[in-house]
């Protein structure tokens, strides 16, 4: 079974520049989530899909950052634009359903450098 | 609020025991899971605790207290390779959101 796939792996840009991630989620995961994880620290949720309808994106900046999952498969994560403090590892991880025994698989990660 | 303790660090030997703590306060508790993280690598699953005890799984067991917001992670006969932050997270209700402890990064010598 083919794992999360993510892309790119890593991203050097300069602040106030655009960057793009995507996410190619397990074939049937219908939960799709995107953490940012600063280094030394846990990952943080940015969004959470529930096939294409968001279900908690609370914690993301809505000034700089968006994310879309259309037709409930792929998605994207957008930073526009970036700032020093968005360098992190972008993380994304999906899970067959809601459901609290379906564990979270994660991909790769996109590692961010803002300079 | 919600909150995750886990020690920063942690230095073993290997061949010994370790045992990691978590500590949480959440407004909801749907299950604790235990995540390894590798240094540039994504988090793997260890563990899935929803009822209080403990489950054995290999070197690798887990224990919740839901009375006590408590949970450990212990790994016996350590390897080498088990150097590696080890993540503790809570599962919330409405919405399945889990929160992430920062980690605890275990560190075995020979």
């Amino acid at each position: 079974e083919a794992g999360v796939a993510q892309s790119p792996r890593y991203k050097i840009i300069e602040k106030r520049q655009s960057v793009a991630f995507w996410c190619n989620p397990i074939s049937g995961h219908a939960t799709l989530y995107w953490y940012q994880q600063i280094l030394g620290q846990g990952p943080k949720l940015l969004i959470q899909f529930q096939n294409n309808g968001v279900v908690d994106d609370s914690q993301l900046p809505k000034d700089r950052f968006s994310a879309e999952r259309l037709k409930g498969v792929d998605s994207t994560l957008k930073i526009q634009p970036a700032k020093l403090e968005d360098s992190a590892v972008y993380l994304c991880a999906s899970r067959v359903s809601g459901g609290a025994l379906d564990t979270q698989y994660f991909g790769p990660g996109t590692r961010l450098t803002v300079l | 609020g919600q909150n995750i303790d886990q020690p920063t660090e942690m230095t073993a030997t290997e061949g010994a025991i370790v045992q990691i703590n978590c500590t949480y306060q959440t407004s909801g508790f749907n299950g604790l899971f235990w995540y390894q993280q590798h240094a540039g690598e994504a988090p793997t699953f260890l563990s899935y605790n929803v009822l209080d005890g403990l489950e054995e799984k290999g070197r690798f067991s887990s224990f919740l207290s839901r009375s006590k917001g408590y949970s450990y992670l212990l790994l016996k006969e350590l390897q080498m390779k088990d150097s590696a932050s080890y993540l503790c997270a809570v599962l919330g209700t409405g919405g399945f959101k889990t929160i992430f402890g920062a980690g605890t990064r275990l560190f075995v010598k020979a």
